[in-house]
């Protein structure tokens, strides 16, 4: 089945400890997004991606950054993580012309 | 900006009628979005609206009133699956999505 994995589902991390999530898909679309989701908050849009063509939300933090190495993959690192950090992160992908986004389960990140 | 509100909770008894109610102040505003999320899951699709009026998808309906920049989802004959967090979200040039704050839909035998 067609679908958006993300990779590891729950992560432990220290403070200050680098870490990358990642994401794959086998949708082929050209649109990935990531979102973080905080408990009982909404999803909120960190970064996206039109193909290799990256866009950063304004008020994404400096500490996080991405790759898009190719169509199907996607990774978000977080360069030093802080106790505000731990989240839900969220990756979704859609096709470029618009419709409903598909998220992945997500991966949970504590930061110890 | 862009904005939206909803009811933070809602609470039923299995197979009653609820309605959650989203409004918004957004710009480049192309349609209505519906998501649902249980707990510790992803949000999965459940409608878009990019017109005014009903759209029904089996036992679930969303409308919009783009002059009133509000809009609602309707669930029918809930069931306990039903219990879940549902998301209104906007959608605007690019395909963006901005999320409402989550309305806790608590379903009760």
């Amino acid at each position: 089945d067609a679908m958006v994995i993300q990779n590891p589902r729950y992560q432990v991390t220290q403070f200050g400890k680098p870490v990358t999530l990642s994401c794959s898909q086998t949708l082929n679309h050209n649109v990935m997004y990531w979102y973080q989701q905080k408990s009982s908050q909404a999803p909120k849009l960190l970064f996206h991606y039109y193909d290799k063509d990256f866009n950063n939300e304004a008020d994404t933090p400096d500490n996080f950054q991405s790759r898009r190495p190719n169509t199907s993959f996607c990774f978000l690192d977080i360069r030093s993580p802080g106790l505000g950090d731990a989240a839900m992160y969220l990756c979704a992908t859609s096709r470029e012309g618009g419709g409903e986004q598909f998220f992945g389960p997500g991966t949970r990140l504590t930061v110890l | 900006g862009q904005s939206l509100e909803q009811p933070s909770e809602v609470t039923a008894v299995e197979g009653a009628i609820v309605q959650i109610n989203c409004t918004y102040q957004t710009s480049g505003f192309y349609g209505l979005s519906w998501y649902q999320q249980h707990d510790g899951g992803a949000p999965t699709f459940l409608s878009y609206n990019a017109l005014d009026g009903l759209e029904e998808t089996g036992r679930f309906s969303s409308f919009l009133s783009r002059s009133d920049s509000y809009g609602y989802l309707l669930l029918q004959e809930l069931q306990m699956k039903d219990s879940a967090s549902y998301f209104c979200a906007s959608r605007s040039a690019g395909n963006m999505l901005t999320f409402g704050g989550g309305t806790r839909l608590m379903v009760k035998p």
